[in-house]
């Protein structure tokens, strides 16, 4: 059974820093391309950020772009977003997230239950 | 302002049939494949359709996806009041700012 368990969420300071970490198992987690998702309060999906599995290429939402940087640590089945220069408007549930599969679109077909970043002085 | 379109509720009573719009772009929908997710209140999304219209396994067969040029639309047959939730729809988008991109999201209200 595939599980993504995220941490490292919390109280952020404006123009501070935080790191995210999705712990994956039950899959082949180097084989698969994985992305971040966060969700504000009462509002829609927004697309944070993605790495592939095949050479680890790397995509950002405009919004974070020079902010946040996302990483995949393969040999410990781990997945991580630092987010730095933290802002208000990044205030979110932020959800990991499994690419279905390399050969189709970008579909996330696993997702974590989510941590909660709340940044506020 | 989401760069998919979809309309912010839609509603139908048990047993019926909904359909949810979503709308894009050649840069998205009209040269992406298209995902569906349902979102249950206080859970994370869940994989409806990929591919524009294949089913994961466990997906009942009320739930069916389809594309047209820069369109896509999700149909649930036979609504049950289990199917209240958000329901969202996202796609790849390959302008200069290249990511995956999400609807705004529908809220479908079973009455």
């Amino acid at each position: 059974e595939v599980q993504l368990l995220e941490s490292g969420g919390g109280l952020g300071q404006p123009g501070g820093s935080l790191r995210l970490s999705c712990a994956a198992s039950g899959f082949t987690f180097s084989s698969y391309a994985m992305a971040w998702v966060r969700q504000a309060p009462g509002k829609g999906l927004e697309w944070v950020s993605a790495v592939t599995a095949s050479d680890g290429s790397t995509y950002y939402t405009d919004s974070v772009k020079g902010r946040f940087t996302i990483s995949r640590d393969n040999s410990k089945n781990t997945l991580y977003l630092q987010m730095n220069s933290l802002r208000a408007d990044d205030t979110a549930v932020y959800y990991c997230a499994k690419r279905l599969g390399v050969l189709t679109g970008w579909n996330f077909d696993s997702w974590g239950q989510g941590t909660l970043v709340t940044v506020s002085s | 302002q989401s760069v998919l379109t979809q309309p912010p509720s839609v509603s139908a009573a048990p047993g019926q049939k909904v359909t949810i719009s979503c709308s894009g772009s050649s840069s998205n929908i009209g040269n992406n494949y298209v995902s569906w997710y349902q979102q249950l209140p206080g859970t994370a999304p869940k994989l409806l359709i990929y591919d524009n219209n294949k089913r994961p396994s466990g997906i009942p067969g009320r739930f069916s996806g389809s594309k047209s040029g820069t369109s896509a639309t999700l149909s649930i047959a036979g609504l049950q009041t289990g199917d209240e939730a958000d329901y969202y729809c996202g796609t790849w988008d390959s302008s200069l700012s290249a990511g995956v991109v999400f609807g705004g999201g529908t809220k479908l209200t079973v009455l």
